[in-house]
């Protein structure tokens, strides 16, 4: 069964800090990798795909193909990252749904 | 544009009670649609999608049931609650494709708090 690892249930960290939250999968084909993000408040939304390649709020993810982790790195942490934040493959299984990590939460401090 | 529309926002039900959560999509056709739980300390738990009209894939045997009676309508639903069935219930869509999900787009959730 494909299996989405988020290690870390909970990372504080201080402002300007970097950050580093971690992803692991399971699958043997090349997913397309999402993270999720969860602002106080706010409903769950797409923060960045790995496929755009893109940086977004600072944000960057690399796929590692050896290691099959999909994490998310941002030089400098700011308060406003504060969240909880959401790593999901997506896996061609013919199951048409999405299967997200655990969850780890982002605490910023000032 | 595309939104999506989630309710009821809050509700505190009795254990043994009956459960319907509602949720809708305006401004596209044929989504998949998702129903999603959310528990503290165990993240997203897929519980049921759907990628048609009467078209339901279960993922957790469960006390909960769901229905899609028209193309962008899903409830979830319970004939008797159980205090385990307290969390926080996301409702959520995606294009449909021929591989893959793709991005979900979520609604603002359901509280619901079994006494």
């Amino acid at each position: 069964a494909q299996r989405v690892t988020q290690p870390e249930k909970l990372l504080s960290v201080f402002k300007g800090a970097p950050v580093e939250l971690k992803c692991n999968y399971s699958y043997s084909g090349s997913p397309e990798l999402f993270w999720y993000v969860q602002y106080s408040r706010q409903r769950l939304q797409l923060l960045l795909r790995h496929i755009s390649r893109e940086s977004i709020k600072g944000f960057t993810a690399d796929l590692n193909k050896g290691e099959t982790s999909f994490h998310l790195k941002k030089p400098f942490a700011q308060e406003e990252d504060s969240a909880m934040y959401y790593c999901a493959p997506d896996m061609d299984t013919g199951r048409r749904a999405l299967t997200f990590g655990s969850g780890t939460r982002l605490q910023v401090q000032p | 544009s595309q939104t999506i529309h989630q309710w009821p926002a809050t509700l505190v039900q009795p254990v043994g009670s009956p459960l319907s959560l509602e949720c809708t999509v305006e401004g596209t056709s044929n989504p998949n649609l998702y129903w999603y739980r959310q528990a503290a300390g165990r993240g997203l738990q897929l519980l049921f999608y759907s990628v048609g009209i009467g078209q339901i894939s279960s993922e957790v045997p469960q006390n909960l049931s769901a229905s899609r009676p028209q193309d962008r309508q899903f409830i979830l639903s319970s004939k008797k609650l159980l205090l385990s069935d307290s969390g926080f219930y996301l409702c959520a869509w995606s294009v449909l494709k021929e591989i893959n999900t793709g991005e979900l787009f979520f609604g603002e959730g359901s509280r619901l708090t079994v006494l």
